[in-house]
């Protein structure tokens, strides 16, 4: 089956510390996107990437990082850098051009909590 | 100034009957498009129906319709026949810029929540 895997679904951390959150895509879309949503709100970009080895910064960029080494992988780092990490992060794809909507495709998602 | 704007952060509704979500956008680019994703308990984003700023129709997907008033600025998702399942929060977005444009970017709504009571 096609889809989008987001691993782990819950994922504890010390204060101080990297954590490198999982996506994986079977779905051979081109482009990629890291959201974080907290409690009662929308969903914020934080990064997103369009081909293999480019990415962008989206809304609240600082204190994450990314890389795009393969079609299907797009794993977002949370650095010590990030002031409130605690928040549910989804992963999306989706294809580019002009023959589909566009919609995005989301993974489970990965509850982070910071400790 | 919010880019979407969902008024309505609770709804009710009873089973079988239909309910009306709002959504009102703001966008000076002709070209955009609007999306309707379900988002259960569980977390994952399900996406439910598109509307393109030059359809002609509004977008129907079984049970939803998207009741689309381009003078208002307005995309309201409408669940006919509730089903007890349907209890999830709602999100509009809009994506600015034609589908083939670079512009991959979506702009999120806060959400309606909706509960359906047997």
């Amino acid at each position: 089956d096609g889809g989008i895997t987001q691993s782990p679904k819950y994922l504890f951390r010390k204060e101080g510390q990297n954590v490198t959150l999982s996506c994986e895509q079977n779905l051979n879309h081109d482009a990629m996107y890291w959201y974080r949503q907290d409690p009662g709100q929308g969903l914020r970009l934080i990064y997103y990437s369009q081909i293999v080895n480019d990415f962008q910064k989206g809304d609240i960029a600082e204190g994450y990082s990314v890389s795009r080494e393969k079609k299907e992988s797009f794993p977002l780092t949370v650095t010590s850098a990030q002031k409130n990490p605690t928040a549910f992060y989804l992963c999306a794809s989706s294809i580019v051009g002009a023959s589909s909507y566009n919609e995005q495709f989301f993974g489970p998602g990965t509850r982070l909590t910071v400790l | 100034a919010q880019k979407i704007t969902q008024t309505q952060p609770g709804m009710f509704v009873q089973e079988k009957e239909a309910v009306t979500l709002d959504c009102t956008y703001d966008t000076s680019d002709p070209s955009y498009g609007l999306f309707w994703y379900k988002q259960p308990s569980s977390g994952e984003m399900i996406f439910l129906i598109y509307q393109g700023s030059y359809d002609q129709q509004n977008a129907t997907e079984g049970r939803y319709s998207l009741n689309f008033q381009k003078a208002r600025k307005s995309a309201n998702l409408v669940i006919s026949a509730s089903q007890l399942g349907d209890s999830a929060m709602y999100f509009c977005a809009m994506r600015e810029g034609p589908r083939a444009g670079n512009n991959r970017k979506l702009i999120w709504g806060l959400g309606t929540s909706l509960a359906v009571n047997p």
